[in-house]
């Protein structure tokens, strides 16, 4: 079974400064990876997806993420963090088997300081 | 185009009560995902279906059941409420074709307080 580690669960960042969110995944196979928002009292939005091809990802609000197999990770990054980005973020491996199932990480709450 | 749509919003049940949470999609999306969100835990999948008529346990699925009799809605029904089951509830939907790049949509939330 597919598992997920985010090992910071709360991080705090200055406004301008650059972000890193680290994500860590156990998967037999090739994953399918992911990275979702989510504000206060709101759903999950998908900032990227990984399925194949080029290991550097980009997505929506300026982020991206790297897809590194030897070290099993999908690391979020930001070159330079909003104040609206505050939020949880959480990264998810994707199974293609007994219904395209997604386990998620904890999540990471971001607090982006003025 | 609603996506997928979850009522109520917020719920206080008490223990023993009973009470279903509603989930519709308008995608035609054949998988449907009920997942509950405790703080520091990140979502754990409670029940799927990939199609109509089609159901199965996730990780965490005692005290809860579904039907998909429709491929629009899959409700989840709490039987005997306990305080263990106060939490956020999501509901998600995605593509037969979601390999190729469709991941989920989710839903709003159902915020259920059991007291």
């Amino acid at each position: 079974a597919q598992s997920v580690t985010q090992p910071d669960i709360h991080i705090t960042v200055s406004e301008g400064a650059s972000l890193e969110l680290r994500c860590n995944y156990s998967y037999g196979a090739t994953p399918y990876l992911f990275w979702y928002v989510q504000s206060p009292g709101q759903g999950l939005q998908l900032l990227l997806k990984y399925f194949s091809g080029d290991t550097l990802v980009q997505g929506i609000k300026g982020f991206e993420a790297e897809f590194k197999r030897s070290q099993s990770s999908f690391n979020l990054r930001k070159p330079s963090v909003h104040w609206s980005d505050a939020a949880e973020y959480f990264c998810a491996v994707g199974a293609t088997d007994a219904g395209n199932m997604l386990t998620f990480g904890g999540g990471t709450r971001l607090m982006v300081k003025p | 185009n609603a996506g997928v749509t979850q009522t109520p919003k917020f719920r206080i049940l008490k223990i023993g009560q009973s009470m279903t949470l509603q989930c519709t999609q308008d995608m035609n999306h054949n998988y449907m995902y009920w997942y509950r969100q405790d703080p520091g835990m990140g979502l754990k999948l409670i029940y799927y279906s990939v199609g109509a008529g089609i159901t199965d346990k996730g990780e965490v699925p005692n005290g809860y059941n579904v039907s998909r009799s429709t491929t629009e809605d899959f409700p989840l029904r709490l039987e005997l409420a306990a305080p263990s089951q106060t939490s956020v509830y999501f509901c998600a939907s995605s593509s037969i074709l979601w390999g190729a790049g469709y991941g989920y949509t989710f839903g709003s939330g159902t915020r259920l307080t059991v007291v």
